[in-house]
């Protein structure tokens, strides 16, 4: 069974540029979490969606970021602009149901904004 | 209240020892307290996890200690192994509404375990 892939798995981008990552949960998963990870510091939700609907968008800075999962199965999330703050691992993660609570996560996309 | 503090931020043990890594928390409504698990490059993955029901949980070499009136909860790796060597995560959430809540994840811990 495939994992959690995201991608890209790295990039480099100036500040003030849009960036996008992508996410594809493992198959059947209705759950889907988006983290922040800053170096030597644990994840950090910034969204959860069961199925379509963003149930918990809490802790996302909606000024420059936003967040979509189409059809209930991939996800992207986009920041506009970038700025140097935001240079982290974004780690997605699935999981069958909100209740079992396992989480599976993706390798992450490290960003650097310059 | 919705903090878990973990420690040591890192950890340096002998290969066969044991290493021991504590968290603590403050809200009595958590009910579920995992273990994760991370190499360079590669996202969390669960290790293993603990309801307050129990007062410890064991899987192969790795033991959850759960001390509820303490409201502290610590990962033991016993015969620990240079494979070992990894960053790992305490969390813990609240079950509500028919759901698991979000997992509040600690800071991390650093083991290096030395040959």
């Amino acid at each position: 069974e495939a994992g959690v892939v995201q991608s890209p798995r790295y990039k480099i981008i100036e500040k003030k540029q849009p960036v996008a990552f992508w996410c594809n949960p493992i198959s059947g998963h209705n759950t889907l979490y988006w983290y922040l990870q800053n170096l030597g510091q644990g994840p950090e939700l910034l969204i959860r969606y069961e199925n379509e609907e963003a149930v918990d968008d809490s802790q996302l800075p909606k000024d420059r970021f936003s967040a979509e999962r189409l059809k209930g199965v991939d996800s992207t999330l986009k920041i506009q602009p970038a700025e140097l703050g935001d240079s982290a691992v974004y780690l997605c993660a699935s999981s069958l149901w909100a209740r079992d609570n396992e989480q599976f996560f993706g390798p992450g996309t490290r960003l650097t904004v310059l | 209240q919705q903090q878990v503090k973990q420690s040591p931020q890192s950890l340096i043990v002998q290969k066969g020892g044991i290493s021991i890594i504590n968290c603590a928390y403050e809200n009595t409504a958590f009910d579920y307290f995992p273990w994760y698990q991370q190499f360079p490059g590669k996202g969390p993955a669960l290790l293993i996890a603990i309801r307050p029901d129990v007062s410890e949980k064991k899987e192969g070499r790795f033991t959850i200690s759960f001390n509820k009136s303490a409201k502290q909860f610590s990962l033991h790796i016993m015969d620990s192994q240079p494979g070992d060597s990894a960053t790992y995560f305490c969390a813990a959430s609240v079950y509500y509404g028919g759901s698991q809540g979000n997992l509040i994840f600690g800071k991390g811990t650093k083991l290096s375990v030395k040959p």
